[in-house]
């Protein structure tokens, strides 16, 4: 199973800054024959399900504001807020789509500061 | 817009078999699948399977296999998931998720609102 690891767990961060968090796979995600990474980012706010951000690593899905964006290639990652807005607190979790059994991030909680 | 809407909250005694539906609206059915994951009360996301709806093809996470059961009714866009023997660590809100394409390898949006299962004695 790949084990997917986010850091930190919890984050705290003022409304402006920069708020950064990281994923790191025990595998690679990358498929080199499309060299697309396997991997998605989620916002999930009390109470409700899980919302797509990120997909293929850096794609912006539709709609989410251009604040957030994703980097990163193999096995370690980044989603990265550029400037915190009040909105935004919530967990937030990696997911890769590599291979079976689809696993996630154990999450990573952000706050204001 | 596309849409998944679940089957409301359900409460069981353990050794029981519950159901959850996943209706999907405004998109083709049969393009995607719809992977299901379940979320324990202050806990992370956890896969359970997942199956296509092109081709009734079915992958289930080894935690629940021999457990789980997952089905598709193409006439109403319907999708099910079946857990049995329930235990009290089966306690969760469980949710379906739409994955594009023809197997798991993909993300997953939407998502459905999500079906708590309380097991209880």
């Amino acid at each position: 199973d790949i084990v997917m690891t986010q850091s930190p767990d919890s984050l705290a961060v003022s409304l402006g800054e920069r708020a950064t968090i990281n994923c790191k796979s025990s595998q690679t995600v990358l498929y080199t024959s499309n060299k697309k990474n396997y991997l998605a980012w989620y916002q999930q706010k009390p109470g409700q399900s899980p919302k797509l951000l990120i997909y293929w690593a850096s794609t912006r899905e539709s709609g989410v504001p251009d604040r957030f964006s994703g980097s990163g290639s193999g096995t370690d990652f980044t989603l990265t807020i550029s400037s915190l807005q009040a909105e935004d607190v919530a967990v937030y979790y990696c997911h890769q789509y590599y291979s079976v059994p689809i696993t996630f991030g154990q999450g990573t909680r952000l706050e204001i500061k | 817009q596309v849409q998944l809407v679940q089957s409301g909250a359900e409460v069981k005694q353990p050794g029981a078999s519950v159901m959850v539906s996943c209706k999907a609206s405004g998109h083709t059915f049969s393009n995607y699948g719809i992977s299901w994951v379940r979320q324990a009360p202050g806990q992370g996301l956890e896969w359970l399977g997942w199956i296509s709806l092109y081709n009734g093809k079915k992958t289930y996470a080894q935690k629940v296999q021999g457990r789980v059961s997952m089905i598709t009714d193409t006439s109403t866009n319907t999708a099910y998931m079946e857990l049995r023997s329930l235990r009290s660590d089966d306690t969760a809100v469980y949710f379906c998720a739409r994955v594009e394409g023809e197997n798991e390898h993909n993300r997953f949006d939407p998502w459905g609102q999500g079906t708590p299962v309380i097991v209880s004695s």
